[in-house]
């Protein structure tokens, strides 16, 4: 069973207003990653991080920013929340040098911004 | 540029009956491919993977698929289904060691009783 987790698993928010999605592994996985998943199910890789300090926007272009201080911590902020940014957020991890591509994967944050 | 193509967004099917779930992307040239499945409100877990070796490949709750390089083809199978299947089907493909995924659309399965 993966161990990874995110929080909060639902956020009703405000217009305007700074939030941040927490990940979190213990796995000692290098490999992490942000996608955002639109009510349609499809996932868009918005954020990706190969190791500490390492940090790399994805194939969709996100207002979002993220961090990577810490192997097991990789947090997303949104500095100024709008409507646009209500969606499903996933973070996952993988091994480097692992089976590559089987990505693990928290239960997501469900963020509505009204 | 790579992609993946899920030819069926949604897939209504009864109890018991067979279900198969068609997944085509891009590029034959050193893929590994993958299915995950999403329950309702839960995060995507892997169902099964082809990295190479056999290509028809068996995975959890009685699913399999077949990889076809030919066709460029990676489908997704059950013999019988359940209700507990009611669920988001992903297909996802790497097409180096250790690159991104690229997923599918996704489909969407609902079993009726």
């Amino acid at each position: 069973e993966a161990d990874i987790y995110q929080t909060p698993r639902y956020l009703v928010i405000g217009t305007g207003k700074k939030i941040t999605l927490e990940c979190s592994q213990t796995m000692g996985h290098d490999k992490m990653y942000w996608y955002q998943q639109d009510p349609g199910m499809e996932l868009h890789l918005i954020h990706y991080s190969y190791g500490v300090n390492s940090t790399e926007k994805g194939d969709l272009s996100s207002e979002s920013t993220v961090s990577r201080i810490r192997t097991e911590h990789f947090p997303l902020t949104l500095e100024s929340a709008r409507p646009s940014h209500t969606s499903q957020y996933l973070c996952a991890s993988t091994l480097a040098g692992g089976p590559s591509g089987e990505l693990f994967f928290g239960e997501g944050s469900r963020l509505t911004v009204l | 540029a790579q992609s993946v193509t899920q030819l069926d967004s949604q897939v209504p099917v009864f109890e018991e009956a067979p279900v198969e779930l068609r997944c085509n992307y891009s590029s034959s040239v050193s893929v590994y491919l993958f299915w995950y499945v999403q329950y309702p409100n839960q995060g995507l877990q892997l169902l099964l993977k082809y990295l190479s070796g056999s290509t028809l490949v068996k995975g959890i709750n009685g699913f399999e698929a077949e990889f076809n390089k030919s066709q460029t083809s990676f489908h997704l199978r059950k013999p019988s289904v359940h209700i507990s299947d009611t669920a988001e089907y992903f297909c996802a493909v790497s097409w180096a060691a250790g690159n991104k995924l690229t997923f599918g659309g996704g489909t969407r399965v609902l079993v009726k009783p």
